[in-house]
């Protein structure tokens, strides 16, 4: 199957600093790429459409100042959270979209903790 | 509003018997629907995908029945191991929603 890479796997980072997290579609063109985010025992939740080329699609109640996204090509789309604090320690997925049909790969996901 | 549900958020089984997991979606009608998997802090892998106008579908030991009159997927682990042992989840196609998933235990 499709393979898609996120990077890094586990971050630790101060509160107030920014982590930028990678997603990488390795094996085919993705021009939707999702970001999720998750808490333990809990589903994925959507907080962001990304396009290749145009600004990404934020789901209500999701800071699109504090999530910031860029999709510059149509294999990298990058997360950024700014002066993060201890409350989006998360594990973070991505996924890119695959067509005929439809179907999302997922990233490894990646751990943020923020102290 | 649309809604998807997943059976019981826990089922355990023993080794070689065969689980069913069931996922039920309200207020739409998908073209399709994925099953995936997820193991504990890793992100989830997709496994079978079944269109609507397939009954059945099958791979390996899993076998995805898809009822677009009952609103409902049925996904089948034979012969269960306990490196089965996992959280599946659910995905009506086009949505962007997954149920929350149903943890399977798998024991000896």
């Amino acid at each position: 199957g499709a393979v898609v890479s996120q990077h890094p796997s586990r971050v630790i980072c101060k509160s107030g600093t920014s982590v930028k997290i990678e997603c990488r579609s390795l094996d085919f063109q993705a021009t939707t790429m999702f970001w999720y985010r998750q808490f333990p025992k809990k589903s994925l939740m959507l907080m962001a459409t990304s396009n290749e080329g145009s600004k990404a699609t934020y789901e209500q109640g999701v800071e699109k100042d504090k999530f910031l996204i860029n999709h510059a090509s149509l294999t990298l789309s990058t997360l950024t959270v700014t002066s993060a604090h201890p409350e989006d320690s998360s594990f973070y997925i991505c996924s890119a979209l695959s067509s005929e049909p439809e179907t999302q790969y997922f990233g490894p996901g990646t751990r943020l903790l923020v102290l | 509003s649309q809604k998807i549900e997943q059976n019981s958020e826990a089922l355990n089984i023993q080794e070689g018997k065969t689980a069913t997991l069931t996922c039920n979606y309200t207020n739409y009608s998908p073209a399709y629907l994925q099953w995936y998997r997820q193991d504990p802090g890793r992100g989830p892998v997709f496994l079978l995908l079944i269109r609507e106008n397939e009954k059945e579908k099958r791979k390996e030991r899993l076998k995805v029945t898809f009822d677009t009159t009952l609103k409902q997927s049925l996904f089948h682990i034979t012969a269960s191991q306990p490196a089965d042992s996992a959280t599946y989840l659910c995905a009506p196609g086009g949505k962007l929603t997954f149920g929350t998933g149903t943890r399977l235990q798998v024991t000896l």
